[in-house]
Parts: C-alpha cells; structure tokens; sequence
C-alpha cells in the first residue's frame, strides 16, 4: 500500500540554523500539507499546497517558513532560521482531494537546542 | 470559525466496558468529520469518516447535526485501542486545510 513518507526522522538543530524536512506524498495525490504537533499538543495545520502553491497557511507559517516542491515528487518544508519554539513532530500529509482522507506519514522530529 | 473539540484529554476503561470519546464541532456549513488514531509510535491513520457510515475495529460514529457532535463509540474495548484518537473536521468552507481537536488519550486496562 502506498504511503507517505518523511526523512529525517529526527533532526537536532541549533536555534538560528535553517532546516529542511522533506517528505514525498502518494504518487497520485494533489494536496500537500504539513502539520504540526508540539509535545503533549494537539496537531496544528500549517500549510497546504495545491497546483505547485500554497492554497492555505496559518498564523504559524510565517516568513521563516516556506514549501517548495522541486522536482513533482519531494514535498519540503524549510524553516529559515530556527527557535526554540519549533522543536515539533512534523506531520506530511496528502489526499487526493480538499475534503477526502488525509495520509499522514511518520513524522519528523525537530529538536532546537 | 471553524472549531473542534475534544473535552476529555485522558479517558481510561476496562477491557470489555464500553468506550465514547466525545467530539463536539463548530462550523458553517456541512461539515465532513473523521476520526484519526495514532497508536504508539505509528503514523497518524484514518480510523473512520462519518460520510462512509462503516465501523471500523468495532468503533462506530454518528454525526448528530443537532448537537454539533461526532462522537466515537465502541461496545466492547479491548485492549489494542489504546491510542491517542482525534477528531478531525474538514469541508468545502475549511479552505484546503482539516482541524483537528486535541486528541484524547484512551488506555484500555485489562
């Protein structure tokens, strides 16, 4: 069965330094997002992508954040210059459609020391 | 605005007892709700969704648009349900994003 699947699966950074988590949704899947989860939190969306840009974002994903997907399979989400603050499980999804199931994949752990 | 709640964060039973986990919803429109489960050190997975109307693992959910709930029901818990469950809501007037609740923590003790 196809799935989502994420790399690193655990990255410690120091806070300043830029990171990239990259993911690679289902092949035949056309919405992409990243979530978030803080330790003890709920799940947080962050942004969705849609048609080679991003659809929807919140409050989150500011200017350090950004998406890209470089070659039509990597979905990478880049943090600019870490914080303490985003030490987080980062949660890739995709679905086939704006309302349908989301396939989430492992996850990502951030660590920001 | 678009809300999902989960009042209960830790919710513990006895294998065999029955289970609810209480969902409750805010939103404008018809609403597509879902279960989420995330066992223990696994991805998050799609437990159940309310258009599908099926039970899944014994857990069954029906969505009450009077009540603005969606909550998820199993008669007979056992002990592999132990899981972190969250209610998701999604919807053509949720933009292209889902909301999730908190998630509630259910340990089936045996």
């Amino acid at each position: 069965e196809p799935e989502v699947t994420q790399t690193p699966s655990h990255q410690v950074t120091q806070m300043g330094q830029e990171v990239i988590l990259r993911c690679v949704p289902i092949s035949n899947h056309l919405y992409f997002y990243w979530y978030r989860q803080i330790l003890g939190q709920k799940v947080e969306f962050l942004v969705s992508f849609y048609n080679n840009e991003i659809s929807e974002k919140s409050e989150i994903f500011d200017d350090q954040f950004s998406v890209e997907r470089p070659d039509g399979s990597n979905f990478t989400l880049k943090i600019r210059s870490t914080k303490l603050e985003d030490s987080a499980m980062y949660f890739c999804a995709s679905s086939q459609t704006n309302t349908g199931e989301l396939f989430f994949g492992e996850g990502s752990r951030l660590t920001v020391l | 605005a678009q809300r999902v709640t989960q009042p209960e964060k830790l919710l513990s039973v006895f294998k065999g007892a029955p289970v609810e986990l209480k969902c409750n919803y805010s939103y404008s429109g018809s609403p597509e709700l879902f279960w989420y489960v995330q066992y223990s050190r696994q991805r998050l997975q799609l437990l159940l969704r309310h258009i599908s109307r099926e039970s899944i693992k014994g857990f069954t959910a029906d969505l009450n648009k009077g009540e603005t709930s969606f909550h998820l029901k199993k008669p007979f818990a056992q002990e592999e349900d132990s899981a972190m469950y969250y209610c998701a809501l999604g919807g053509p007037n949720t933009g292209n994003q889902f909301y999730f609740g908190t998630g509630t923590s259910l340990t089936v003790i045996p």
